[in-house]
């Protein structure tokens, strides 16, 4: 059974700081994304991460995979309150078109002013 | 932008009923989804719909649940006899193609609560 595990689970920062989040996953796959949710809202697409070693950035956020190490991480840089917010990873299973998605525990960052 | 839209956003329903969530999802994609996130909680897969047919489902999806779409835009989810552990916010997803280079699309969901 594929399993998706982030850490933190909960992360209080400063405005300004540099942290990163991390998720592990259980069996080999190499089609990872990360989403954004914000409190009471749905799940906004942030990053698709498809081979191993993909790097992919969007302002102050920057995602990479490693396949080989069944990680990925999402750093943030110069964190401002407006990232706010619960990071999900997932990871795609399946074949033939329909994937579905196995969700990371989620972490939720508050950065502080 | 084109997006899931679901319907409704919030229903509340007696233990016992029977529920329809409804959702429209992006008018070109071909692969559909039901998950939920229950209060707190990650978000888990309940099922996958292509052609026509159920092409996966979850352990959760047992003969309570099921999903239909009757006509060309709707994705409807079905709960037959509604259980206080139902409670919980159903997101549908879309997503285009074979090719999983493009990520699902969610919709705004749809909070549950069974009395």
């Amino acid at each position: 059974e594929l399993k998706v595990e982030q850490n933190p689970l909960f992360l209080s920062m400063q405005e300004g700081k540099n942290y990163t989040i991390y998720c592990n996953y259980s069996t080999t796959s190499d089609r990872l994304y990360w989403y954004r949710q914000d409190p009471g809202k749905s799940l906004e697409s942030l990053f698709v991460l498809l081979s191993n070693g993909a790097v992919k950035q969007e302002g102050r956020l920057m995602a990479s995979l490693d396949t080989k190490a069944r990680l990925s991480t999402l750093h943030i840089t110069a964190a401002v309150h407006d990232l706010s917010a619960t990071y999900f990873c997932a990871v795609a299973k399946g074949a033939s078109g329909t994937y579905k998605y196995i969700f990371g525990t989620g972490t939720r960052l508050k950065v502080l002013a | 932008e084109p997006e899931v839209t679901q319907t409704p956003s919030h229903q509340v329903t007696q233990m016992g009923q029977e529920v329809i969530l409804r959702c429209v999802p992006i008018s070109n994609h071909l692969y559909f989804y039901w998950y939920r996130q229950i209060l707190g909680q990650k978000v888990e897969f309940l099922v996958s719909f292509y052609n026509n047919e159920i092409s996966e489902k979850s352990e959760i999806f047992d003969d309570q649940f099921s999903v239909e779409r009757p006509d060309g835009s709707n994705f409807t989810l079905k709960i037959r006899s509604t259980k206080l552990e139902d409670s919980a916010m159903y997101f549908c997803a879309s997503s285009e193609g074979q090719g999983y280079d493009q990520p699902q699309h969610f919709g705004d969901g749809t909070r549950l609560s069974i009395l």
